[in-house]
This record gives structure tokens, C-alpha cells and sequence, in this order.
């Protein structure tokens, strides 16, 4: 079946650092690529999302890139602070009888160290 | 926008019964509703696709009559797990979505003795 993979799975760095999350996807097909902020006990965030008919996308401190010949695309944290530690889920859509679904990454625990 | 909410955030059971899991979209119409299931310290692992008044769609590996999904409106899809043994502990999360985006729900923690 498809599959999304994700690296690192832990990520400790400074803050003020900058922290880069990659993922893989197996589906050609997917052509949208999200990615969510879980806080423990709580429900993931959409932090950004990127569509396949473009290549980067920046919001503030966050940035996605997408590598569609490669099937990569990963989420660049810029200037991390501490409420920025959390659990990151990279996700592929992927099409099964007319309806989409998300295949999830396995997710990177992020620590910002103060 | 986008608000999803869900109903227990937390219900404790004895083994054998039954416990029902309300999701609804407060502020939009979902054409889509899914049911995931996270264990501690793991990722989203999909358990089905429900669309409005039609059967649900179940992943591979989840048993379709321990988990009985409706969604009889475009706001608000039900996931009953029934006869709830230990292992059906769990934290269940729904989400819903009108295009390509998925919104979450709050969550549920499923304790059964």
C-alpha cells in the first residue's frame, strides 16, 4: 500500500536554531502535502499545507518545500522557540474509490532547547 | 473557521459495553468525515472514511461490526465501539473536511477496565 515516511523521529536543537523535518511519499498521484502540530493530549494543528503545482511555500518562521520528481517535501522551522517543541506529522493524500485520504508520517518529536 | 468538536474528550468503561463517539463540524459542511486511532507516542492510524449517507469506508485490519460508524448529516458522524474490551483503549480523533483539508476533533480517551 502507499506509504509516507519520516525523519528524523526525535530532533532536539537550540533555540533560536533552525529544525528541518523530511518526508518521503510512495504515491505519485498525491498532490497535497499537510502538516500538523500535535501538542500532547491535544489535537493536531494544521500548521501548513502545499499543493503539487508549487515547489515552496512560506508562512512566518515556517516553510514547506515539495520535490515532486523525488517525491520528498519537508517543513523548515526557522528561529525555534520553545513553544515550538511538539510532535510534527507530515501527511500524503492518496485517492482510493473517488474519495481522498491522508496517509500520515510516523512524526518527529521536536525539542527547543532554551 | 474549520471547528471541529467531539463528544466524550474522555469516557471510562467496563469491558463488554458499549461506548458511543459524536464528531461534529460546528461551522461547515463536511462532505467527509475519517476516524483515526492513536496509541501513546504513535502516529494517526486510520481506521475509516464515512461519507453522508453512505456505508463507511474501513481500513484493512478493522473489524467493521466492533466499529460502527453513521454519518447521517454533513455535520456530525458517530463511531460506536461495541462490546469494548482493554485493548479497544485508545485515544480515537476524528476529523472532517469539505475539500482536500482535514480539521480534527478535540479527541476522545477511551479507557476500558
Amino acid at each position: 500500500g502507499e506509504n509516507v515516511e519520516q525523519h528524523p523521529s526525535t530532533l532536539s536543537v537550540q533555540e533560536g536554531d533552525s529544525a528541518v523535518i523530511k518526508c518521503t511519499y510512495s504515491d505519485s498521484a498525491s498532490n497535497y502535502f499537510p502538516w500538523y502540530k500535535q501538542e500532547l493530549g491535544k489535537r493536531p494543528q494544521l500548521i501548513i499545507d502545499i499543493r503539487s503545482n508549487v515547489g515552496e511555500k512560506k508562512d512566518q518562521r515556517i516553510a514547506v518545500t515539495l520535490n515532486k520528481t523525488a517525491k520528498h517535501f519537508s517543513l523548515h522551522i526557522t528561529e525555534t522557540q520553545p513553544e515550538d517543541s511538539a510532535v510534527y506529522f507530515c501527511a500524503a493524500n492518496t485517492a482510493t474509490s473517488g474519495t481522498y485520504k491522508y496517509i500520515f508520517g510516523t512524526g518527529t518529536r521536536l525539542k527547543v532547547l532554551a | 473557521g474549520a471547528v471541529v468538536s467531539q463528544h466524550p474528550s474522555w469516557v471510562i468503561c467496563k469491558s463488554g459495553t458499549s461506548v458511543k463517539i459524536e464528531c461534529r463540524s460546528l461551522d461547515f459542511q463536511a462532505t467527509t468525515m475519517f476516524w483515526y486511532r492513536q496509541f501513546p507516542k504513535q502516529s494517526l492510524m486510520l481506521m475509516a472514511t464515512s461519507n453522508e449517507g453512505s456505508k463507511a469506508t474501513y481500513e484493512q485490519g478493522v473489524e467493521k461490526d466492533k466499529f460502527l460508524i453513521n454519518h447521517a448529516s454533513l455535520t456530525l458522524s458517530t463511531l460506536t465501539v461495541t462490546s469494548a474490551h482493554p485493548e479497544d483503549s485508545s485515544f480515537y480523533i476524528c476529523s472532517a473536511s469539505a475539500r482536500e483539508t482535514q480539521y480534527f476533533g478535540p479527541g476522545t480517551r477511551l479507557t476500558v477496565l
